[in-house]
């Protein structure tokens, strides 16, 4: 089955642009988490939807947002964009609300100019 | 913060057994195991994980002391696209959440 997906793959924005990114997780998957990737700063978590509702939020500023559909697709948003926020946002979907492992999409690179 | 301490890299010979160190000494009762890795550019990969017996899979081996306070894994047969960063997590089986919190991991390099 397919795996999870994550649009575009590649994307260059300029400061004080907004961007929206996009990800469908493996069909039957209702968990959606979202994580930043940054050299200096590693692996860190936005924030994490189930059944069209947030359920956790990580430390990043209000520019930061998210949704999930009806059909589990989520989006996230970054409004405002600065120089730091270039990273990679990787995409993970989990069967149920807890306890299950993760499955990533390759990410969208998001280069801020 | 992440739970977990794992050296910053290691290098394993191609063919050989690749061991991965992890110590987790405040994990609580309810907390599993996980490993992930991510060869560079990917999105990282689930391998396996674990809450107090030695688990076996298809990837790896995960050797979890009695203790519980620290943690192996084993790739039996490392090849050359077993090189990438592998992530310890410690996290609860609970708690409505599949949130994940990643340290700096190791990377293993397996060398020809």
């Amino acid at each position: 089955k397919a795996g999870v997906t994550q649009t575009p793959r590649y994307l260059i924005k300029t400061r004080g642009q907004q961007v929206t990114l996009s990800c469908s997780p493996i069909s039957g998957h209702r968990s959606v988490s979202w994580y930043q990737q940054t050299p200096g700063q590693g692996l860190q978590f936005l924030f994490e939807y189930f059944s069209e509702t947030q359920r956790n939020k990580g430390n990043f500023p209000g520019r930061f947002s998210g949704r999930q559909f009806s059909n589990s697709r989520s989006e996230m948003n970054v409004s405002t964009l600065e120089l730091g926020d270039s990273a990679l946002y990787l995409c993970a979907s989990s069967f149920r609300e807890s306890g299950t492992e993760a499955f990533f999409g390759q990410g969208t690179r998001l280069t801020v100019v | 913060d992440a739970k977990t301490t794992q050296p910053t890299s290691m290098d394993c010979a191609e063919g050989r057994a690749a061991n991965l160190p992890c110590n987790h000494s405040t994990i609580s009762g309810n907390e599993y195991v996980y490993w992930y890795r991510q060869i560079h550019s990917q999105g990282p990969q689930y391998i396996i994980h674990g809450l107090k017996n030695n688990e076996t899979n298809e990837m790896a081996s995960l050797i979890i002391t009695e203790d519980r306070k620290s943690s192996t894994l084993i790739l039996p047969h490392a090849t050359l696209r077993d090189t990438a960063v592998y992530y310890c997590i410690v996290r609860s089986y609970g708690g409505a959440t599949n949130k994940l919190i990643f340290g700096t991991g190791t990377l293993l390099a397996v060398q020809p």
